[in-house]
């Protein structure tokens, strides 16, 4: 498995705000990703990023409303831009040790309001 | 496109009564890879078990079994002599093997509430 940290666990934003969250793992991985639950929905995928490329963004994501880092293997984050009430959310990193491993392990996740 | 459908939005029990989670799975790949997941209260979602597509042999791990039935395309998930502390959303998902269809495709959930 792996250890994953998120910073802030938690937070409650105005409306326009932005909020940068962090993801750390314990140990370097190449796969890391970001997940977005809505309220009672399940997890949708915001984007994977791989260290040293750009990150790929799905379909309904964009870069300047969730601009991604991933400066090395066990470190990244995403900012939520210019929030709105429709963006609380539970944000949640999560992380696959290489290639070929199939397991993905998440983050406690960060939950924002956004008011 | 890969789907996963759970049809069970909320189960509730009691406690020590024995409990199956649905999951129906669509895909088009022969490789792929399904996973079941817990998320308590507290909102971490916790990796429970993975099942590769060419295994099908069931099992058991505790209170938990999974029944991996390829011929129906599901994969069922039972907690036997339930626990309150086992109450918690529970979701089944997806991954194949090649390019895009490698990332997680979840289903809706299953809220399952155990009663004292």
């Amino acid at each position: 498995s792996a250890v994953i940290s998120q910073k802030p666990s938690r937070d409650i934003c105005q409306r326009g705000t932005s909020l940068t969250i962090q993801c750390q793992v314990d140990s370097q991985v190449t796969m890391m990703f970001w997940y977005r639950q809505q309220p009672g929905q399940s997890l949708t995928l915001i984007a994977t990023a791989n260290q040293g490329s750009e990150a790929t963004y799905e379909s309904g994501f964009v870069i300047d409303k969730f601009p991604i880092s991933r400066p090395n293997l066990t470190f990244s984050t995403l900012t939520v831009s210019n929030m709105s009430p429709e963006d609380s959310s539970i944000y949640l990193c999560s992380v696959r040790r290489g290639q070929g491993a199939r397991e993905q392990y998440f983050g406690p996740g960060t939950r924002l309001t956004v008011t | 496109a890969q789907k996963v459908t759970q049809a069970q939005t909320e189960i509730s029990v009691v406690e020590k009564e024995d409990v199956t989670l649905d999951c129906v799975y669509e895909t088009r790949d022969t490789t792929y890879y399904l996973f079941w997941y817990k998320q308590p209260p507290s909102g971490e979602l916790v990796f429970l078990i993975r099942r590769n597509s060419f295994d099908e042999q069931n099992e058991i791990s505790g209170r938990y079994s999974w029944n991996f039935q390829k011929s129906t395309s599901s994969f069922n998930f039972t907690i036997t002599a339930s626990q309150v502390v086992d109450s918690a959303v529970y979701f089944c998902a997806l991954s194949a093997t090649r390019g895009s269809a490698r990332q997680l495709t979840f289903g809706s959930g299953t809220q399952l509430t155990v009663l004292p």
